[in-house]
């Protein structure tokens, strides 16, 4: 079935380091979102992106999206303890525009 | 606007025992739906509806019932609890194709 795997699992860094995830479809995906969710909270939309290609910024946050629509990424630049979380990317179902797939997060880590 | 509301925040449930957990949204969303998270794991489906009176199930639908009479509100309930269902629970809604917006969640551990 259609799948969205993303890595890594986690990444340490310190703080001022840079991070990135990488989140890659089984299928061609119409668009992509990304989410944050803080430690005990709940998921926050981050970015929608659509086009093929596609570069958006954010601050010390760059999202990209490949020319074939299977893959993205999000580098976060000279991370900030802000930044911790994890990280999800998320695509609709080919069968289901409101259904979206999700990987599995990055927990983004910053090392004492 | 208060977005998404969801209740309890925490909830403990005896094995076999049943509840509901509410959601309700003020932003006129025909999409709404259910998430559950366990630990190291990302969000999976149980049931979503895409306006009053259609409901559908997702990955996970099994040992849950939704129901959706209006459009604010989206209950989830949980007929016969089983440990397996210990886990956060997050309620979200959109337009279609549109960002998600989710609720505060509810921890709910099953004994």
């Amino acid at each position: 079935g259609q799948q969205v795997m993303q890595i890594p699992q986690y990444q340490h860094v310190q703080e001022g380091e840079d991070f990135t995830t990488y989140c890659n479809s089984s299928t061609t995906l119409s668009n992509i979102q990304w989410y944050k969710q803080r430690p005990g909270g709940h998921p926050v939309f981050l970015i929608q992106l659509v086009k093929s290609g596609e570069v958006k910024k954010q601050k010390r946050l760059t999202f990209q999206f490949g020319e074939a629509k299977k893959n993205s990424s999000l580098h976060i630049t000279a991370t900030q303890t802000t930044d911790v979380g994890t990280y999800f990317c998320a695509g609709p179902y080919v069968v289901s525009n409101y259904q979206l797939i999700w990987g599995a997060g990055t927990k983004l880590i910053i090392k004492p | 606007n208060a977005g998404v509301t969801q209740t309890p925040k925490f909830q403990v449930l005896k094995t076999g025992q049943s509840m509901t957990l509410q959601c309700a949204q003020d932003m006129n969303h025909e999409y709404m739906s259910w998430y559950r998270q366990d630990p190291g794991m990302g969000l999976r489906l149980i049931h979503y509806s895409v306006g009053a009176g259609i409901t559908d199930q997702g990955e996970v639908p099994n040992g849950y019932n939704v129901s959706r009479s209006t459009t604010e509100d989206f209950p989830l309930r949980l007929l016969s609890a089983a440990p397996s269902q210990t886990s956060v629970y997050f309620c979200a809604s959109s337009k279609q194709g549109g960002k998600l917006f989710f609720g505060s969640g509810t921890q709910l551990s099953v004994l």
